[in-house]
C-alpha cells in the first residue's frame, strides 16, 4: 500500500540555523504531497504542496521539491526562528485511489533561541 | 469566519459507554474525514466521507461508526469505547479530496 517515511524527532536546533526534514513515499500511483505542520495544542495546518514532480511548493520561508526519481519530499527552511517549533508531517493523496491523504509519523522540530 | 468546529475539547469515559464527536464545517465542503493521532505513528484515518450519504473505511475504522446525513455535519460514533481508542481525535474538510484540508482543533479522548 501507500506509505510515507520520514525521519524520527525530536530535532533540535538553535535559531537561524538551517532545518531539513527528510520525507520519501511509496505511491501506487501518482501522488499529490503535501506538507502539514501542528503548533501545540492546535490541529494541523497545510504548510505547503506540490502536485506533480519537479513542483516546488513554498510556504512561510519553507520549501519542498516533489522528486519523482528519488520518490522524496524534503522540507527545508534556511533559517528558523523559535515561532517554527512544532510537529511537521508529510503526506500524500492519489487522487485514483479515492482520495486517501496518508501521513507520516510526524517530526517534532523545537528551535531554541 | 471559515472553520472546522468539534467538539467536545477533552472527553473522558468508561469502557462500553456510546459517545459522539460531533464535527461540523461552514465551508460548504464536500469532503470530510476523520483522523486519529497516537504517538510515532502520525495520524491515521477512520473513515472519509466523499459527499452526502457517501462514507467509506479508512485504515483503522474498527469500533467507529459515522454518518453523513447533511453536508456539513459528520459525527463519529464509539458505539462501546475501549481502552485502545484512548487517543487525539481530528475531523477535517475540504473542497475535493485532494485538496487543502481544513482541520478542528481536535478531541482528546480517554477511556477509562
Amino acid at each position: 500500500g501507500d506509505s510515507v517515511t520520514q525521519m524520527e524527532g525530536p530535532v533540535t536546533l538553535s535559531e537561524e540555523a538551517f532545518l531539513t526534514i527528510n520525507c520519501t513515499y511509496t505511491a501506487t500511483g501518482y501522488p499529490s504531497l503535501f506538507w502539514y505542520v501542528q503548533y501545540p495544542g492546535e490541529g494541523l495546518q497545510l504548510l505547503l504542496k506540490a502536485t506533480k514532480a519537479d513542483d516546488k511548493g513554498s510556504n512561510k520561508g519553507f520549501e519542498a521539491t516533489y522528486r519523482k526519481e528519488t520518490t522524496s519530499f524534503h522540507l527545508e527552511k534556511g533559517s528558523v526562528q523559535v515561532s517554527d517549533s512544532a510537529v511537521y508531517f508529510c503526506a500524500l493523496t492519489i487522487k485514483a485511489a479515492g482520495n486517501k491523504l496518508t501521513f507520516g509519523g510526524g517530526t517534532r522540530v523545537l528551535v531554541k533561541p | 469566519e471559515a472553520q472546522v468546529t468539534q467538539n467536545p475539547r477533552y472527553l473522558i469515559t468508561v469502557t462500553g459507554k456510546k459517545l459522539t464527536v460531533t464535527c461540523s464545517q461552514n465551508m460548504n465542503h464536500e469532503y470530510m474525514s476523520w483522523y486519529r493521532q497516537d504517538p510515532g505513528l502520525g495520524l491515521r484515518q477512520i473513515y472519509y466521507s466523499m459527499n452526502v450519504e457517501v462514507t467509506d473505511k479508512g485504515d483503522v475504522p474498527e469500533g467507529y461508526k459515522v454518518s453523513r446525513k447533511e453536508k456539513r455535519n459528520f459525527p463519529l460514533i464509539l458505539e462501546s469505547p475501549s481502552p485502545n481508542q484512548t487517543s487525539l481525535y481530528f475531523c477535517a474538510s475540504s473542497r475535493e479530496s485532494n485538496e487543502k484540508l481544513f482541520f478542528g482543533s481536535g478531541t482528546q479522548l480517554s477511556v477509562l
